[in-house]
């Protein structure tokens, strides 16, 4: 069974500082995706991870994957009052060819001014 | 641009009353999902379905079932509702043209008495 675990679950932080939300995953994985949801919203994509050793980055956000440790990191970089939200990684377990998500239980990040 | 539209974003039941919640999405997309948030536990996965009147049972079906009758829709129903499936239910969809873009509802929220 596929378990996938977001540390930490609360991050308070400050405007201008830097930091990483890490996602841990039981099984091997297909691919990996990284969404936010504001309050009471839907999810908002953010990244898909596909392949060891995929970076990518929009914004203050960069978001990296490491198959062989079944890792991926979510760093802020320079925070900014904006990006307070619930964070969430999702995996699709290989083989699973329905892309059926399990989801981490979200790191819900405050950025103080 | 992708749509997927759930009809009912706030709904408020009596326990045992039986429950629809729609799902429709405008891409020809051949797998959809329904998904249940709640506050710490992330979401979870009820139902999916990969094709007209296929369905598989996610992590959590119990006192959940679905109706797929047309490709583009795809239903929840709670045949007698209590107040533990008081919660947002998420649904998503995905298909072959999407590539690896997985697409969400608004969600709807809901509030068994």
């Amino acid at each position: 069974e596929l378990k996938v675990e977001q540390n930490p679950l609360f991050l308070s932080m400050q405007e201008g500082k830097n930091y990483t939300i890490y996602c841990n995953y039981s099984t091997t994985s297909d691919r990996l995706y990284w969404y936010r949801q504001d309050p009471g919203k839907s999810l908002e994509s953010l990244f898909v991870l596909l392949s060891n050793g995929a970076v990518k980055q929009e914004g203050r956000l960069m978001a990296s994957l490491d198959t062989k440790a079944r890792l991926s990191t979510l760093h802020i970089t320079a925070a900014v009052h904006d990006l307070s939200a619930t964070y969430f990684c999702a995996v699709v377990e290989s083989g699973a060819g329905s892309y059926q998500l399990t989801f981490g239980k979200g790191t819900k990040l405050s950025v103080i001014p | 641009d992708v749509k997927v539209t759930q009809s009912s974003r706030y709904l408020v039941k009596r326990t045992g009353e039986k429950v629809f919640l729609e799902c429709v999405q405008d891409m020809d997309h051949e797998n959809m999902f329904w998904y249940r948030q709640d506050p710490g536990l992330g979401l979870r996965l009820i139902y999916f379905s990969y094709d007209v009147k296929m369905k598989e049972k996610g992590d959590i079906p119990e006192g959940y079932s679905v109706s797929r009758e047309k490709k583009e829709r795809f239903s929840l129903i709670l045949e007698s509702a209590s107040t533990n499936q008081t919660s947002m239910y998420l649904c998503a969809s995905h298909g072959q043209s999407s590539g690896n873009t997985i697409y969400f509802g608004e969600g709807s929220w809901l509030t068994v008495v």
